[in-house]
């Protein structure tokens, strides 16, 4: 069965610290790995990934992937009160997007 | 315009009544969602329309019924729906035919009484 698992479940650190999403994955025919970052409504697009190895950056948050241990890590550096929110890591194939259950991320003052 | 919009923000509806959400987008994307995302959990697939077409239906029940009269608009129609259908709905649309970068409206906030 296609799954994907995030870890940790909740997180709470304090800002300016550096945090690691973890993100594992079976899917089949896997085509790319979706991050999102949710607060209170939509979810909003962070990064896709399809290459192994490869990371993506953007301001202080970066991921990479691992196509050969099916895993993703999502780096938030030097973590602010506005990056509390949930984190969603989603799995593409051929015709489905699966979706973990998120890490919900609180930064504390 | 780089953004999906969704009206209504919020419905409130008896489990007798009839009623649509719309969802609409004008930056040329071909493919477009629905998602149902209960409190505290990930959004759920319901359907996914490309090029107007349904091509995913993810066993949703028929009192959900889309609709995707162009290639900018798309309807969730709502019939004798349960209170357990109350949730988030969420539409989103992407460039690609399936799945590429998904871009999310604000949702509409769905109570079933």
């Amino acid at each position: 069965e296609d799954k994907v698992v995030q870890s940790p479940l909740s997180l709470v650190v304090h800002e300016g610290d550096t945090v690691t999403l973890n993100c594992s994955y079976e899917v089949t025919n896997f085509r790319s790995l979706l991050w999102y970052k949710q607060e209170k409504k939509a979810p909003t697009f962070l990064f896709m990934l399809t290459s192994s190895g490869i990371e993506k950056k953007s301001g202080r948050l970066s991921s990479i992937l691992d196509k050969k241990e099916l895993f993703s890590i999502l780096n938030i550096t030097a973590t602010q009160t506005g990056d509390s929110a949930i984190y969603l890591c989603a799995v593409k194939g051929n015709d489905k997007i699966i979706f973990g259950k998120g890490t919900r991320l609180h930064i504390l003052p | 315009d780089t953004e999906v919009t969704q009206t209504p923000k919020h419905l409130v509806m008896g489990m007798t009544n009839k009623k649509s959400l719309k969802c609409e987008q004008h930056m040329g994307h071909r493919a477009m969602y629905w998602y149902k995302q209960k409190a505290k959990k990930p959004p759920e697939l319901m359907f996914v329309y490309s090029y107007e077409k349904l091509s995913i239906n993810e066993s949703v029940p028929s009192r959900f019924s889309p609709e995707c009269p162009n290639s900018s608009l798309l309807n969730l129609h709502l019939h004798a729906l349960q209170p357990e259908d109350s949730a988030l709905y969420l539409c989103a649309s992407s460039t690609g035919t399936s799945f590429h970068e998904q871009f999310f409206g604000p949702g509409t906030r769905l109570t079933v009484l």
